[in-house]
Order: C-alpha cells, then sequence, then structure tokens
C-alpha cells in the first residue's frame, strides 16, 4: 500500500505486505531527514534518518529514499507487522534554522491481521 | 522514552488555572523542545531552549511561559491565558554533539492535559 503524507490519510495493509508512506518535504535547503513512529498515547520514536548527500538508507525492515529533485521523501516497510501500527512523521532541517526540526502532518498505518 | 521524563502522565486543570509540566532528561543534551499535539494532528513547536537560561518561541508560544535553569529541566507552564489548553504535550532534547545525529530529537511519553 502506498500513500501521500500531506493530510493525515490512513493507509491501509495486510499484515506480510510491504508499506509505503511518502512525505513531500518544503524546503529544497534542508539537508537532513527523519522518519519518527508514533503509538497511540505514546511519544514519537527514532525509526531512520537520511542525509541529503545520500538518496537511500536501509535499517531494520526499513528504507529510506529520498529524491530532492522532487522533494520527496518515502519510508518502506516490508513485511508490515501488526505492531507496525501507527503514525508516521517525516521532519526535515537544514543548516540555520536553530536546530529545529520542520515536521509534516503524519500518515496513519493500519495493518490488518 | 531514552532518558526522557515528563510528568504528570495525565493533568486536569481548571480554567483559570496555571498549570506547571515537568520535562527531565539524562541524556545530556542542550537543546529541548516543548510541543502540543491535538487529536489527529502533527506537532507543533511552542517554546525550545538551546542552551540553559536562554529559550525562544515556536509557532504557538501564546498563552505558555517556561523557564531554563538547569540543563536537565524545561518546565513548561500553561497560563490561564491559553484558550484552548486541552491537548497532548510533548517534550523532547536534542544533541550538539557533532557525531552521532546532533539534529534528532528524543521524545518523552507525553503529558495528556484536560481543562475541566
Amino acid at each position: 500500500g502506498e500513500s501521500v503524507g500531506l493530510h493525515l490519510p490512513t493507509l491501509s495493509v495486510q499484515e506480510g505486505d510491504n508499506s509505503i508512506i511518502n512525505c513531500a518535504y518544503s524546503n529544497s535547503a534542508s539537508d537532513y531527514f527523519i522518519w519518527y513512529k508514533q503509538e497511540s498515547g505514546k511519544g514519537p520514536q527514532f525509526i531512520i534518518d537520511i542525509r541529503s548527500n545520500m538518496d537511500k538508507r536501509q535499517g531494520q525492515r526499513v528504507t529510506v529514499l529520498l529524491n530532492k529533485t522532487v522533494k520527496h521523501l518515502s519510508l518502506q516497510i516490508a513485511a508490515t507487522q501488526p505492531g507496525d501500527s501507527a503514525v508516521y512523521f517525516c521532519a526535515e532541517n537544514y543548516a540555520g534554522n536553530n536546530r529545529k526540526l520542520i515536521w509534516g502532518l503524519g500518515t496513519s498505518l493500519a495493518v490488518n491481521p | 522514552d531514552g532518558g526522557i521524563t515528563q510528568s504528570p502522565k495525565y493533568l486536569f486543570r481548571k480554567e483559570g488555572q496555571n498549570v506547571t509540566l515537568s520535562c527531565e532528561q539524562n541524556l545530556n543534551h542542550d537543546a529541548m523542545y516543548w510541543y502540543r499535539q491535538d487529536p489527529g494532528q502533527g506537532l507543533r513547536l511552542i517554546y525550545y531552549s538551546q542552551i540553559v537560561n536562554d529559550f525562544q518561541k515556536g509557532d504557538i508560544a501564546e498563552g505558555y511561559s517556561v523557564s531554563r535553569e538547569k540543563k536537565e529541566s524545561f518546565p513548561l507552564t500553561v497560563t490561564s491565558a491559553q484558550k484552548n489548553p486541552t491537548a497532548f504535550y510533548l517534550c523532547a532534547s536534542s544533541s550538539a554533539g557533532t557525531s552521532g545525529r546532533p539534529d534528532t530529537q528524543y521524545f518523552g511519553p507525553g503529558t495528556r492535559l484536560t481543562v475541566l
């Protein structure tokens, strides 16, 4: 399944399928990007990050892809599990932004057993 | 939640009362942040502090105040001037280090504030 994360859409996938969560970032000067996972009632947790000198980075079951030409970021989750159900946020930063992050609106991922 | 604690987890307040939310971190991070999150929404920055005894307003600072007297602590006061204070409040911190992930923010578990 795939979504665009400009509002707060819901992406619904079957357990075991791959998930793709998309994010359109705002600032062409941004050089650092982070994905967070937020479970209900909890604080966001760091998942994976990527710098602008890379276009792909892999973690455990997750891959982040960066396309600077169209200012697009995606998070791919392989073999999605029920425990992956959460809201996923992308965030960006750039030098000179006083170490603040610019946050996307989030995408809700629902995993069906 | 990586060494950041927030208390209390749930807080109830009567209209017209000020209330202070606690945030403590033992990560030796220089920067700390307060965010507000409304149901089904993203994070909005209230205040942030890059160093002890200094802090800056975020995007929605009106009706809130902070202090940063110690590196470990960044309490947030929700004043009676905040017209719609019911929300989920999140505290975060980040390091200034040149190694690792200097801009990655690590979050506490949050405080859910309800105004009665």
